[in-house]
């Protein structure tokens, strides 16, 4: 699986959006970026994925540069509530089950 | 109703013992798993099961034993515990096990403590 490569720890004022970037440049044709996240005490969360096109559910908004190196997911109004772990991972689209790998993600804090 | 449910949740236990962490989803899903997550927070998949077959096995000591006696449960049994599997274990489910994109539900974990 490619590696991602996530900024150690951001900072959100409440209200405001959210960028969490992720670089992936040695992602392959066939991989798919997903963003999951661990508030602290709980079990991971799938967030979304995507594989080209920029994607938005009801949780945030991913948006993936044209060359796929890179993305960033919008939580456009961020809450307290929001502050965990962030993890974005690369996988392919088959084989090799359904394995993804974690890496050490983004700590975001969101405050007052 | 808690989609993936993990029992115990916390355990508590002396080196050599065994003991067994259970799992069970209730969201129809086929395919299951246990992930690790050590004192420094990284999340590693330990096995993988899709209709009660083992698909993934990431080379984890064999004192480690899954088993699935259908797809809404994944047990996993520890013999012989060391100090070093003192971990957050968390089960998942999702979906559709080589066929892939399918989100992972992950249950609330169970924190063994081994001393």
């Amino acid at each position: 699986d490619a590696k991602t490569t996530q900024p150690t720890s951001m900072d959100c004022a409440e209200g405001r959006a959210a960028n969490l970037p992720c670089n992936h440049s040695t992602i392959s044709g066939n991989e798919y970026v997903y963003w999951y996240r661990q508030i602290h005490s709980q079990g991971p969360q799938y967030i979304i994925h995507g594989l080209k096109n920029n994607e938005t559910n009801e949780m945030a908004s991913l948006i993936i540069t044209e060359d796929r190196k890179s993305s960033t997911l919008i939580l456009p109004h961020a809450t307290l509530r929001d502050t965990a772990v962030y993890y974005c991972i690369v996988r392919p689209l088959t084989g090799g089950g359904n394995k993804l790998t974690f890496g050490t993600g983004t700590q975001l804090k969101v405050e007052l | 109703d808690t989609a993936v449910s993990q029992t115990p949740k916390y355990l508590v236990t002396q080196m050599g013992n065994d003991k067994s962490i259970k799992c069970e989803q209730n969201l129809g899903h086929d395919t299951m798993y246990w992930y690790k997550q050590d004192s420094k927070k990284f999340l590693k998949i330990m096995f993988s099961y899709n209709n009660k077959e083992l698909i993934i096995n990431e080379t984890v000591p064999n004192r480690f034993s899954p088993k699935s006696p259908d797809k809404a449960h994944l047990n996993l049994h520890i013999n012989s515990l060391e100090l070093g599997d003192s971990a957050v274990y968390f089960c998942a489910s999702s979906l559709g096990g080589a066929r892939i994109t399918g989100e992972l539900f992950f249950g609330e974990g169970s924190r063994l403590t081994v001393l």
